[in-house]
């Protein structure tokens, strides 16, 4: 069965550095998402992308963060200056279309960042 | 402003007997309600959608919009059910989560 993957699982990185975590959409899929989990929180909305731009993106996503699909198959959320308030699961999200009633958003397992 | 609310973080329920999570929501329109769960150590994934009005692995999920409830049942729980529940709001282009209720069936 086809399914995101996200690389890597875990990430450890010093405070101020830049950081890129990857994720493959399944294949057929046109939308993606980043979502992202802090430790004992909700999962909470960060940024869908269809069609090779932002179709929406919440108050977290600021200008420390970009998404890019640089090839045909990844989808990646970089952080420019990580910050420790950005230590979090972070989750991938690909749907065949848009998140209407009928449709499922397929999940990634997820790259937990840990800022130092 | 469009909020799912679950008032229980952790739900302890004895194997057999019924399971009730709760999942309020606030959305101003005709809502689209999700339950997602995630078992230990594995990815998030649908369990039901209130459109379909479908039973699977035993649990159902009744939207009650006069108390703007989206509860998720199941008559009799089982030792595999213990996981992480979610109940979500659909709000144009993206999925609104609640914090989660961990279920944990007690042998």
């Amino acid at each position: 069965e086809p399914e995101v993957t996200q690389t890597p699982s875990h990430q450890v990185t010093q405070m101020g550095q830049e950081v890129i975590l990857r994720c493959v959409p399944i294949s057929n899929h046109l939308y993606f998402y980043w979502y992202r989990q802090i430790l004992g929180q909700k999962v909470e909305f960060l940024v869908s992308f269809y069609n090779n731009e932002i179709s929406e993106k919440s108050e977290i996503f600021d200008d420390q963060f970009s998404v890019e699909r640089p090839d045909g198959s990844n989808f990646t959320l970089k952080i420019r200056s990580t910050k420790l308030e950005d230590s979090a699961m972070y989750f991938c999200a690909s749907t065949p279309q848009g998140t209407g009633a009928y449709t499922e958003a397929f999940f990634g397992q997820g790259t937990r960042l840990t800022v130092v | 402003a469009q909020r799912v609310t679950q008032p229980e973080k952790l739900l302890s329920v004895f194997k057999g007997a019924p399971v009730e999570l709760k999942c309020n929501y606030s959305y101003s329109g005709s809502p689209e309600l999700f339950w997602y769960v995630q078992y230990s150590r594995q990815r998030l994934q649908l369990l039901l959608r209130h459109i379909s009005r479908e039973s699977i692995k035993g649990f159902t999920a009744d939207l009650n919009k006069g108390e703007t409830s989206f509860h998720l049942k199941k008559p009799f729980a089982q030792e595999e059910d213990s996981a992480m529940y979610y109940c979500a709001l659909r709000r144009d282009d993206k999925i609104i989560f609640g914090k989660g209720t961990r279920l944990h069936i007690l042998p």
